[in-house]
């Protein structure tokens, strides 16, 4: 079937660290794959994203590249901030008669100051 | 803001009580999920409607249930409710297209006590 896997968190960083979130994805087909984030009291806003193979999607310093080969869309960003706090959500959409989203469970980042 | 707008922002109410979710999607979007965001459980699709119809189901209780009206607002019905339905229920609307991305409403807070 269908399925999103990512790192289980949650994930406590330093100020001005790196950060890489592991997602993969099971999928048939061709999916656009997307990472979104939820702030603290919000609803899921999209981060970024990448309709096909190679594309690199960015948006506020994070990129995710969809890797065919290995199956994967890693969420990377070369120096976090405070308030890069938020849950980060790995999606996949396919089309399957209408389109379906299928999310992973979210991967809570920390960032301290 | 998403532009998708839902009522309430929170709701207490007991177990074995019926309570009615409210959405409206963007203007123009036909798509409206909704979603149920539990502590331990990431993100779960519940039900998809088209403009007016039901397009695809996922994790939906019996005791819920949802419609779309002809002006496009959705809602979403639990009934018997049960500790366990306490949670963060999310609508998304989604504007179609090839690149097309999921537009979330800020979120139902459920309890039940």
């Amino acid at each position: 079937g269908n399925s999103v896997t990512q790192m289980e968190g949650p994930v406590t960083l330093s100020e001005e660290a790196f950060l890489t979130i592991n997602c993969t994805y099971t999928a048939t087909g061709y999916p656009s794959l997307f990472w979104y984030v939820q702030y603290p009291g919000e609803g899921l806003q999209l981060l970024l994203k990448a309709t096909k193979a190679d594309d690199k999607g960015s948006n506020k310093g994070f990129e995710a590249t969809y890797r065919k080969e290995t199956t994967s869309f890693h969420l990377e960003k070369g120096s976090v901030q405070v308030s890069d706090s938020a849950v980060y959500f790995c999606a996949l959409r396919i089309t399957s008669g209408t389109y379906k989203y299928i999310f992973g469970t979210g991967t809570r980042l920390k960032v301290l100051a | 803001d998403s532009g998708v707008t839902q009522t309430p922002k929170h709701l207490i109410t007991a177990t074995g009580q019926r309570v009615t979710l409210r959405c409206s999607p963007r203007s123009g979007d036909l798509s409206v999920y909704w979603y149920q965001q539990s502590l331990d459980q990431g993100l779960q699709f519940l039900i998809q409607y088209y403009n007016g119809e039901e397009r695809a189901k996922g994790n939906i209780l019996e005791r819920f249930s949802a419609q779309q009206f002809p002006d496009l607002h959705s809602e979403l019905n639990l009934s018997s409710l049960e500790l366990g339905d306490s949670a963060l229920y999310f609508c998304a609307s989604d504007p179609g297209g090839n690149t097309g991305e999921l537009f979330f409403g800020e979120g139902s807070r459920l309890t039940v006590l």
